[in-house]
């Protein structure tokens, strides 16, 4: 079944503790994205990737890296997690050539 | 620059009624235009999309849309609701020149259904 697998579901850290959210689609898509959901704000991007060793930085950046090694994985990383990146956060993905977005079932962080 | 603007945050409507969900957009070039839905803890899936040809676009679950270029709008209709479209629905544009394919989001608006 084609789809994009992130986990963990539900995270729940403290401040400062380094965590890692992971992405997986098997679709062989080139273009993979992460956006954070927050009520009245719709989606906003973090990052993006057209395609393995090429990311990009999304609207909201600031916090949060990624990686894209392998064409199927691209995992988001908080470094140094604060509250205000407690949201909703979904990976995405696509062929760059149709711009029709797979979607995870999102993450719920919290961060206290 | 583009922008999306979803007037209407949340739309109640009694079941087997009609509902449109507004979508208007500005841009200064060509666009592709979708429309997702998100079901209660669920990921976004995509209802229908407007690449070019015929400006009326027929998507999933019987929801069509119409791109009107004069009025830069592509609103959702369904002739007659069913307690199971109760979600929230995003309204999304990508230039067509846009090399990256980024896709500019409205903020959303939720269809309640009453029964």
């Amino acid at each position: 079944e084609a789809q994009v697998t992130q986990n963990p579901r539900y995270l729940i850290t403290v401040t400062g503790k380094k965590l890692t959210v992971t992405c997986s689609q098997n679709m062989n898509h080139e273009y993979m994205s992460w956006y954070r959901q927050d009520p009245g704000l719709g989606l906003r991007q973090i990052y993006y990737s057209m395609n393995v060793e090429v990311t990009d930085k999304g609207d909201v950046p600031e916090g949060y890296k990624v990686s894209r090694k392998e064409k199927r994985n691209f995992p988001l990383i908080l470094e140094s997690p604060s509250p205000n990146q407690t949201s909703l956060y979904f990976c995405a993905s696509s062929f760059t050539r149709a711009p029709s977005l797979h979607f995870g079932n999102g993450t719920r962080l919290t961060v206290t | 620059a583009q922008s999306v603007t979803q007037l209407d945050s949340q739309v109640p409507v009694f079941e087997e009624a009609p509902v449109e969900l507004r979508c208007n957009y500005s841009s200064s070039v060509s666009v592709y235009l979708f429309w997702y839905v998100q079901y209660p803890n669920q990921g976004l899936q995509l209802l229908l999309k407007y690449l070019s040809g015929s400006t009326l676009v027929k998507g999933i679950n019987g929801f069509e849309a119409e791109f009107n270029k004069s009025q830069t709008s592509f609103h959702l209709r369904k002739p007659s609701v069913h307690i199971s479209d109760t979600a929230e629905y995003f309204c999304a544009v990508s230039g067509l020149m846009d090399s990256n394919y980024q896709l500019i989001w409205g903020a959303g608006t939720k269809l309640i259904i009453k029964p």
